[in-house]
């Protein structure tokens, strides 16, 4: 399974919506309803901010939201605070019980 | 609280076998599937193996299959994961993950792995 596709480095201002895009396949981004987003900050362990492509666990912040059009997924952060500086890493299951992850993007609030 | 604890992280040299403990509390353990996903330093996740609720089936990622075993002891709410002929690439945090309807709701901490060559 090869990795999703992120980009790199993401950046915003304090307010403004930023999009980070999530590229698979057909074999996972494109076949199942079933990506999901984590943010991480340094020394902590992941969290789950977005599953099923566009649903969020309780408690997380509705300017979290995400999207999914054929192979390439997006997670939209709106309002940005300085607080959602941040990696952030979609993941895909891609059948038979396995997930793969895209290598991450680093989100700084300018 | 709800919460997954990992531990048995070390240096281990190259070819050597470490095996990793996840212990869980705060929800019914032999309810949901468990995974292990790593992090090496300055890197990415990988997810890397999955076992079922009731222990089976069991799915590895081709990085590590063949080299790791992962097993689970409902009784005892405690995943395991049996680390072999380990590599330098090996050297990561390792997180125990729960798994609900395909998403990976809950982590733990991690605990570090570093294999020396």
């Amino acid at each position: 399974q090869s990795a999703l596709t992120q980009p790199a480095f993401v950046s915003g201002s304090p307010g403004q919506s930023i999009t980070i895009s999530c590229t698979g396949s057909s074999s996972d981004v494109g076949k199942y309803d079933f990506v999901s987003w984590f943010q991480q900050s340094p020394g902590n362990a992941p969290k789950l901010m977005i599953f099923e492509d566009n649903k969020r666990p309780s408690g997380i912040s509705n300017r979290f939201s995400g999207s999914k059009s054929g192979n390439t997924a997006s997670l939209t952060i709106s309002g940005l605070q300085a607080e959602d500086e941040a990696d952030y890493y979609c993941c895909s299951f891609a059948g038979d019980f396995s997930w793969v992850f895209g290598g991450g993007t680093k989100l700084t609030v300018l | 609280e709800v919460q997954l604890i990992e531990s048995g992280g070390g240096l281990v040299q190259s070819g050597g076998s470490l095996r990793l403990s996840c212990a869980a509390s705060g929800f019914i353990f032999s309810d949901y599937s468990m995974n292990w996903v790593r992090q090496a330093p300055g890197k990415g996740l990988e997810w890397i193996s999955y076992i079922r609720d009731g222990g089976g089936p069991i799915h590895y990622a081709d990085s590590v299959k063949g080299r790791f075993s992962i097993s689970r002891d409902n009784a005892k709410n405690l995943l395991y994961l049996q680390l072999s002929s380990l590599r330098a690439e090996d050297t990561a945090v390792y997180y125990c993950v729960r798994d609900h309807i395909f998403a990976f709701d809950l982590w733990g901490q991690g605990t570090m792995v570093t294999v020396s060559s």
